[in-house]
């Protein structure tokens, strides 16, 4: 099965931006690949911030829009808060099959 | 409310059996794709399986093809898991998640060690 790469670990500044991607070993990342971007603090389930792409649920802060960016599906966080700081794992699907990225800590500092 | 809640973890030996649950409410489950994902302590998350609405397609990851199934009983609202063969590499927290993945279940950890 396909291998999900993102960066292990990335630092933003208060008010900041970061941009978290996710890429697939079997080439670009498509539309077709449904991207899922999950935010997840320690000791808690995760919470869904983005679906297929760049949708997102009720709960899912502004501040928070996915993308496809050079071949990958991007996450991008406009004006970090404090409370950001969290592990952001993706998901994609190939042909039904899930796949989950390796998990990226963001620290907020 | 959307709810989904797993039951049924727990400790067992390698190579013994378990079967996890996961009752949904709040949603109409008979129209809902279904997923499994677990999360090994201190790691990231493996999607493992999920099935279509009415149980006629069903995915799995590689690592649990032929001693994981997943199935569901859309009169009862449930979902399960029924896993073989189980080995201290099964251990780890499982999730089941509606489509979308919206919402989440609380989670059911399941320990595989002698």
């Amino acid at each position: 099965q396909a291998v999900v790469t993102q960066e292990p670990s990335l630092t933003v500044s208060p008010g900041g931006t970061v941009t978290l991607t996710c890429g697939s070993s079997t080439g670009a990342v498509t539309s077709g690949h449904y991207p899922y971007w999950f935010q997840q603090k320690p000791g808690q389930a995760p919470r869904t911030l983005i679906y297929d792409t760049s949708n997102k649920h009720s709960w899912t802060p502004a501040r928070f829009s996915g993308s496809l960016l050079g071949g990958k599906a991007a996450l991008t966080l406009s004006g970090a808060q404090p409370e950001d700081e969290a592990e952001y794992h993706c998901l994609l699907s190939y042909s039904g099959v899930g796949v989950f990225g390796g998990g990226t800590k963001l620290t907020v500092l | 409310e959307v709810q989904l809640v797993e039951s049924g973890g727990g400790l067992v030996q390698p190579g013994g059996s378990l079967r996890l649950s996961c009752a949904a409410s709040g949603f109409t489950f008979s129209n809902s794709w279904m997923n499994w994902v677990r999360q090994p302590p201190g790691r990231g998350l493996e999607w493992v399986a999920n099935i279509k609405h009415d149980g006629s397609e069903r995915y799995y990851v590689d690592s649990v093809e032929g001693r994981f199934t997943i199935s569901r009983d859309n009169a009862k609202n449930s979902l399960y898991l029924q896993m073989n063969s189980l080995r201290a590499e099964d251990t780890a927290v499982y999730y089941c998640a509606r489509e979308k993945f919206n919402p989440w279940g609380q989670g059911t950890l399941v320990t595989v060690s002698s």
